[in-house]
């Protein structure tokens, strides 16, 4: 089973800076099976970014994702008001269980 | 436009069952592998369980492995879970979702509460 190590645990920062969330796997993510969500409070989950690095359809590009095999990247370029919010990395590799990282909670500095 | 709606939820006691539904509109619905993903109280997300389109690949966490199980009836647009032997961990909002045909989860419920408590 793959283990994701999401990093930091809390992120704060002012709006208009950048960003940079980190997702480490205990094995290499398949054909980068990674994605990324955004959770708001009392909110469900939203997709950001599958495949690593491509982005959702109607996610800003100030939203980004990179790396391959164990090590990934989230990262908004500018901080909006609208993006203080929890992260999640997740791997959906070719068979269960699809883990989820711990969350990173980007906070308001 | 795709909606999930979960239900079923509530306060059911230790060992006891519990079914839980998801009414999905506005996709074809047996194009789609569906899961269970919940997340307990002030917690992080975990994956429960997955089924493919025709129900002939179905997976589960560890967690739940020989105590729920995922269903799905692709006549009536629906997805179950069937959780039995409940216990106070597994008390969470469990949401249905969506598998894209990318592999991820693109669309998600609001999810339906389940408190596991005497």
């Amino acid at each position: 089973e793959i283990v994701l190590t999401q990093s930091p645990g809390t992120l704060s920062l002012s709006p208009g800076e950048r960003a940079t969330l980190s997702c480490r796997a205990s094995q290499s993510v398949s054909s980068s099976y990674l994605a990324w969500y955004q959770q708001k409070p009392g909110q469900a989950p939203r997709l950001l970014i599958y495949g690593a690095s491509s982005r959702a359809t109607g996610i800003p590009d100030r939203f980004s994702g990179s790396g391959s095999g164990t090590d990934f990247t989230l990262t908004i370029s500018r901080l909006e008001p609208e993006d203080f919010a929890v992260y999640y990395c997740q791997q959906y590799g070719s068979s269960p269980p699809y883990g989820f990282g711990q969350g990173t909670k980007l906070e308001i500095k | 436009e795709v909606q999930l709606v979960e239900s079923g939820g509530g306060l059911v006691q230790p060992g006891r069952s519990l079914r839980l539904s998801c009414a999905a509109s506005g996709f074809t619905f047996d194009d789609y592998a569906m899961h269970w993903v919940r997340q307990a109280p002030g917690k992080g997300l975990e994956w429960v369980s997955g089924i493919s389109w025709n129900s002939g690949s179905i997976g589960y966490a560890d967690s739940v492995k020989g105590r729920f199980t995922i269903s799905r009836d692709n006549a009536k647009n629906s997805l179950y879970l069937q959780m039995n032997s409940l216990r106070a961990e597994d008390t969470a909002l469990y949401y249905c979702v969506r598998q894209a045909v990318a592999g991820t989860l693109d669309y998600w419920g609001q999810g339906t509460l389940v408190t596991v408590s005497s």
